[in-house]
């Protein structure tokens, strides 16, 4: 498998566009994660899916965010309209149910700016 | 609630050296505990795990052992390399029901000098 795909890697935008991320999470992984990496705040989960439909999306900053699994194979998280506060890493993980419980597999993240 | 307390870094060592990296944890019931790293400009790898109460996960030389009686998973390996260098995070699940949402520590991060 190649693994959890995050497209783009790299994102220059400037203040008040909208941008869209994509995922595509391991085959078979019924689980998927948005979470944002920055130097100030660390790792944090936005929200996450299970076969699809929001679990928890206590983690999205504000309305400009949203999320989105249409299928099992692909995810977006879109920045309407985005600020410069928003620039971060922005990585996808997927993993599966059932016992034992063996971690995400973590995508390689986009860098996005803000400008 | 569940929560996962790491030393703080950064921890800077000379090749070949001796490491641990203190990881505690609060949770009920019977958590799974996961050490995931980082290196530059990459996305988070999971390095090794343990589901169960005096398990020892490995990988790669890197060794914790799940320690109920302390709360506790410390990261260690006997001689790091600078290709070690990287942020390591301790992250635990709850196991409650399906929950799959990790609970993680705030990251460490290792220098390690030639």
């Amino acid at each position: 498998d190649a693994g959890v795909i995050q497209s783009p890697r790299h994102e220059v935008t400037e203040m008040g566009q909208e941008v869209t991320l994509r995922c595509k999470p391991i085959s078979g992984h019924d689980y998927l994660f948005w979470y944002r990496q920055t130097m100030m705040r660390g790792l944090e989960l936005l929200i996450y899916f299970n076969n699809n439909v929001p679990i928890d999306d206590s983690g999205m900053p504000e309305d400009r965010f949203s999320a989105k699994m249409p299928n099992a194979s692909f995810s977006t998280l879109k920045i309407q309209p985005s600020e410069p506060r928003d620039s971060a890493v922005y990585f996808c993980a997927s993993s599966l149910s059932g016992a034992p419980f063996h971690g995400y597999t973590f995508g390689s993240g986009t860098r996005l700016t803000v400008v | 609630g569940n929560s996962v307390t790491q030393m703080e870094g950064p921890v800077t060592l000379s090749e070949e050296a001796f490491l641990t990296i203190n990881c505690t944890y609060t949770a009920t019931g019977y958590p799974s505990l996961f050490w995931y790293v980082q290196y530059p400009g990459e996305g988070l790898q999971l390095l090794l795990k343990a589901t169960k109460a005096d398990d020892k996960g490995s990988n790669k030389g890197f060794e914790a052992t799940y320690r109920k009686e302390t709360t506790s998973f410390h990261l260690e390996k006997g001689s790091v390399q600078v290709s070690d260098s990287a942020v390591y995070f301790c992250a635990l699940s709850s196991n409650a029901g399906n929950n799959r949402k990790l609970i993680w520590g705030l990251g460490t991060s290792l220098a390690v000098n030639p």
